[in-house]
């Protein structure tokens, strides 16, 4: 499709818990990429995918924050013992590749609103 | 580091015509993006500029100077519809560093 679709909308969980969300990109994007947006501010970025493999990893908090893009399976995200400080929207982009990135732009999809409580 | 500066508000009446200011320190530069965010949804592409200079998308118009590090978003004939945030973005080779964004404000 020509959309990026993410799931869940809304994720609740208490501190401590696991937090996995989802994002499918669009159909011949080679290249995905996650951002944490708190309070409608900056969009940090997290991670990048170039197919399957890591493109750029340096936003990622190493100790809790996980990513992977496989074949034929959407993107996952996934936080291991949220804290407070992870209550975010987690943005999901897709884009053509190198040669059309800045032409196209990125394709965001609609968020995952995760509160942690 | 990769930093953009913009302002975190700026208001118009319906009609106008108003300019957004982005200014960046990055390294490895390819170009600067403007995105549009209604309400906290999905962002989206407005334009891009890889060169100096002016692009122009309708009513929507994109400047950069990269001597200055500098570029402007113009959005003329403003309408109701047009308040949103605007975040002003620079393209390296992995990928866009976001600026703070702008709030648009278009009253009647």
């Amino acid at each position: 499709g020509e959309e990026v679709a993410q799931t869940p909308k809304h994720l609740v969980r208490g501190e401590g818990q696991k937090a996995k969300l989802y994002c499918a990109p669009i159909k011949g994007h080679s290249y995905v990429f996650w951002y944490q947006q708190v309070l409608k501010n900056e969009f940090k970025f997290l991670i990048s995918f170039q197919n399957e493999n890591v493109f750029d990893e340096t936003g990622m908090p190493k100790e809790r924050f996980s990513a992977k893009c496989l074949p034929n399976s959407p993107c996952s995200l996934e936080i291991q013992a949220t804290k407070l400080e992870d209550s975010a929207v987690y943005f999901c982009a897709s884009s053509r590749g190198e040669s059309g990135t800045g032409i196209f732009g990125y394709t965001f999809g609609s968020g995952t609103r995760l509160t942690v409580v | 580091g990769q930093s953009l500066e913009q302002p975190s508000e700026v208001t118009a009446v319906e009609g106008a015509i108003v300019q957004i200011n982005c200014t960046y320190q990055t390294s490895g530069f390819y170009g600067l993006s403007w995105y549009q965010q209604h309400d906290g949804g999905a962002p989206t592409f407005l334009s891009y500029n890889a060169l100096d200079g002016l692009e122009e998308t309708g009513r929507f118009s994109s400047f950069l100077s990269r001597s200055d590090s500098y570029g402007y978003l113009l959005l003329q004939e403003l309408q109701m519809k047009d308040s949103a945030s605007y975040f002003c973005a620079a393209l390296t080779y992995s990928t866009l560093t976001f600026g703070k964004g702008t709030m648009l404000l278009v009253s009647p």
